[in-house]
Formats: C-alpha cells, structure tokens, sequence
C-alpha cells in the first residue's frame, strides 16, 4: 500500500458525459500528479500540482482538467467524454515540486469505460 | 524530449532462474533519475529500484539489481531466482533532477514459468 488513494476503482460511463476522479496524496506529500495508461499510448504524464498550484502540463486534453485542494486532495475533471478516454488513470504523490529524491508514489488507479 | 526504449514486449524465465530486462534511453541532461516500475495484474504501480545518474554504483534491492550504463544509455534490470510473484508488467521511467514528470517506457511483460 502505497498511501495514496483514488476514488472511485472502476467508472463506466457514456460517450458526452463528465466525470471526476478524486486523489489522496500520501500523508506530508505536496505534489499531486495524474497519469493516463492506455494500451495505444502507454503510461503518459497528464498534469502535476504542488501545494495547490499548477506546476507542470503533458499531453492533457483541453476536455481535462483538474485542481488541488487546500486539504491537498486533487481531482481530475474529464468531460465530453469520448471512447478513445477509456483508460487506467493513476494519481502519484512526491514530497517536494520536483520529487525529491525523485520517487513518486502512484495510487491504484481509476479504470474508466467509456460506452 | 527524453524518451525511453524496452525493446523486448515479452520475457519469460523458469521460476528460480535469472532475467534480465533491457532498457535504453535518450536525454542530454546529465543528472537524472532512472526507475524500475512492476505492474502486476492487480494494476498496482510499484517502485521496484532506483538508480541515480551520478552514483556509478549499480542499485541492489534484495534479487533485484541493476546494470546502469551512462555512457551506453542503458539501464537493465536483473531478477535472481524468479519467484511465481514476479510475474507481472515491468516499467523502465526516467526522470531529469529538476523535471516533474516521469518518462515510461512501453513495458515488458514478464512469464515465470513454474
């Protein structure tokens, strides 16, 4: 276990809709980043926060969007869902802007499916 | 850009054998961290070793190890006496000192045969 949590596991949803997926950093870390595994794109980096601000951007959609909360939380907004954004979305945490030590420690994930 | 390479999609090894994983990769930094990652079927991302760019000392965790070639831009990853547990997908991530993001190779899935 590696102390981050998402929510919810697994997402099913239609072709339009909007979803929020929810992130809980490991206690004392204040980097939040979000990454997106696909089976055509592999593990590909989305956005990263640090200690409520927006510190870094990947190949994120304009449809995405996310933020971090003042509890440190983070949610990653997908709207206009389209069947190409099934995925596995994961949620990793580090202690400083830039890792630290450069280890990031990724959540479960959210399976999302897009119908 | 930094890109890294697993240039072999699938590996299998006889359970209490030797494996070794490939990894390459580009970037014109000097100082950087390189990772090993293990996703088993349950999706889990676990942090297998670490190596960083400027200790020339290979990284040792237990049967895992690495071969770090800085200068071949190479980063293998060897696992001793394969266990049945070992099974799963193995990730090779580089990331620059000062960089947020973590760069994923496209994985190697790996068999342990019994």
């Amino acid at each position: 276990d590696s102390g981050v949590t998402q929510t919810p596991k697994h997402l099913i949803t239609a072709t339009g809709q909007r979803v929020t997926l929810r992130c809980s950093p490991r206690s004392g870390d204040l980097s939040v980043y979000w990454y997106q595994q696909s089976l055509d794109q592999g593990l590909q980096f989305l956005i990263q926060y640090y200690n409520g601000e927006e510190r870094a951007k990947g190949n994120i959609l304009e449809r995405f969007s996310a933020q971090q909360f003042p509890d440190l939380h983070s949610e990653l907004n997908l709207s206009s869902l389209e069947l190409g954004d099934s995925a596995l979305y994961f949620c990793a945490s580090s202690v400083g802007v830039a890792g630290g030590s450069g280890e990031q420690f990724f959540g479960p994930g959210t399976r999302l499916t897009v119908l | 850009a930094q890109t890294v390479t697993q240039s072999q999609p699938e590996m299998s090894v006889q359970e209490a054998e030797t494996v070794t994983l490939s990894c390459t990769y580009d970037t014109s930094e000097s100082d950087y961290y390189l990772f090993w990652y293990k996703q088993p079927p349950s999706r889990q991302m676990i942090l297998v070793i670490r190596q960083e760019a400027y200790k020339q000392q290979n990284a040792t965790e237990n049967r895992f190890s690495v071969n770090f070639q800085k200068a071949a831009k190479s980063f293998s990853l060897k696992i001793s006496d394969s266990q049945l547990g070992d099974a799963a997908m193995y990730f090779c991530a580089y990331k620059g000192r000062g960089a947020q993001k973590l760069v994923f190779g496209q994985g190697t899935r790996l068999t342990i045969n019994p």
